[in-house]
C-alpha cells in the first residue's frame, strides 16, 4: 500500500531535549511538507522541501530543522529553542509543489 | 493579505438532514481549492481539488462547488459516519504565496442517527 507513515504516533519529552519526528512516503512524491496544528488554529506551514537535498522555511520555522537527503524521507527535528512545542504535527506529501498534499496520521508530541 | 474562512465553525444535523459548509477566500489570484475531511487524532483526508469558477466535484453524499470569492460542500443525506471536521484550504497564484497552502480553521460536522 502506498502512503505516508509518521512515527511514532504520541512522543513525550521533557523540557530543553531536542527530539526528531520521522516521516516515510512510498508515493514517488517530490515536494514533501511539516504543518503543525494547535486547537482553535488552521495548520501552519512548518518546513517544505520541493525536491530532495533541498527544503525551505515555511511561516513558523524558529525552533524547528528538517533535512532531505532521501526522496523517501523528510524528518523534523523540534529544537529546544522552540518555545511551545506540545502540538500535533502532520507531514504531507505531493506529486509536486502546488498539487494537491496527501496527509500522513500525525504525531502528537507532548513537552513536560 | 490572503485569507480564508470557513462557516459556519460547527454543525449539528439530523441524519438525513442536508446542508452546506461554506469556504470564503481573499487571494490574489486562486490557483487552487482544495478540501480535506479530518477525525479526531488523524491526519487530513483528502477529499477535492477544484480550479475554476463553476467548477463541482462529487463523491457520494459529498459535492464541492466554486464561485470566484467562496466553496461550498454540500452534504447531501449525510449518516453519522460524516461526522468530522472538514478542513478548505487555497493555492494563491502569486509570488508573495509560491505553492504555500492557506488553510481555514475548519468546521466540525456532527450528524446525529
Amino acid at each position: 500500500d502506498g502512503g505516508i507513515t509518521q512515527s511514532p504516533k504520541y512522543l513525550f519529552r521533557k523540557e530543553g531535549q531536542n527530539v526528531t519526528l520521522s516521516c516515510e512516503q512510498n508515493l514517488n512524491h517530490d515536494a514533501m511538507y511539516w504543518y503543525r496544528q494547535d486547537p482553535g488554529q488552521g495548520l501552519r506551514l512548518i518546513y517544505y522541501s520541493q525536491i530532495v537535498n533541498d527544503f525551505q522555511k515555511g511561516d513558523i520555522a524558529e525552533g524547528y530543522s528538517v533535512s532531505r537527503e532521501k526522496k523517501e524521507s523528510f524528518p523534523l527535528t523540534v529544537t529546544s529553542a522552540q518555545k511551545n512545542p506540545t502540538a500535533f504535527y502532520l507531514c504531507a506529501s505531493s506529486i509536486a509543489w502546488g498539487d494537491e498534499q496527501y496527509f500522513g496520521p500525525g504525531t502528537r508530541l507532548t513537552v513536560t | 493579505e490572503d485569507q480564508v474562512t470557513q462557516s459556519p465553525e460547527a454543525l449539528r444535523l439530523q441524519e438525513g438532514e442536508s446542508s452546506s459548509l461554506n469556504c470564503s477566500y481573499t487571494v490574489s489570484g486562486l490557483r487552487g481549492l482544495f478540501w480535506y475531511r479530518q477525525d479526531p487524532g488523524k491526519g487530513p483526508e483528502f477529499l477535492f481539488t477544484l480550479y475554476s469558477a463553476g467548477e463541482e466535484k462529487e463523491k457520494e453524499r459529498l459535492k464541492a462547488t466554486l464561485t470566484k470569492k467562496e466553496s461550498f460542500l454540500h452534504i447531501t443525506a449525510p449518516k453519522p459516519e460524516d461526522s468530522a471536521t472538514y478542513l478548505c484550504a487555497v493555492l494563491p497564484r502569486g509570488s508573495s504565496n509560491t505553492g504555500k497552502l492557506i488553510f481555514g480553521q475548519g468546521t466540525t460536522l456532527q450528524v446525529k442517527p
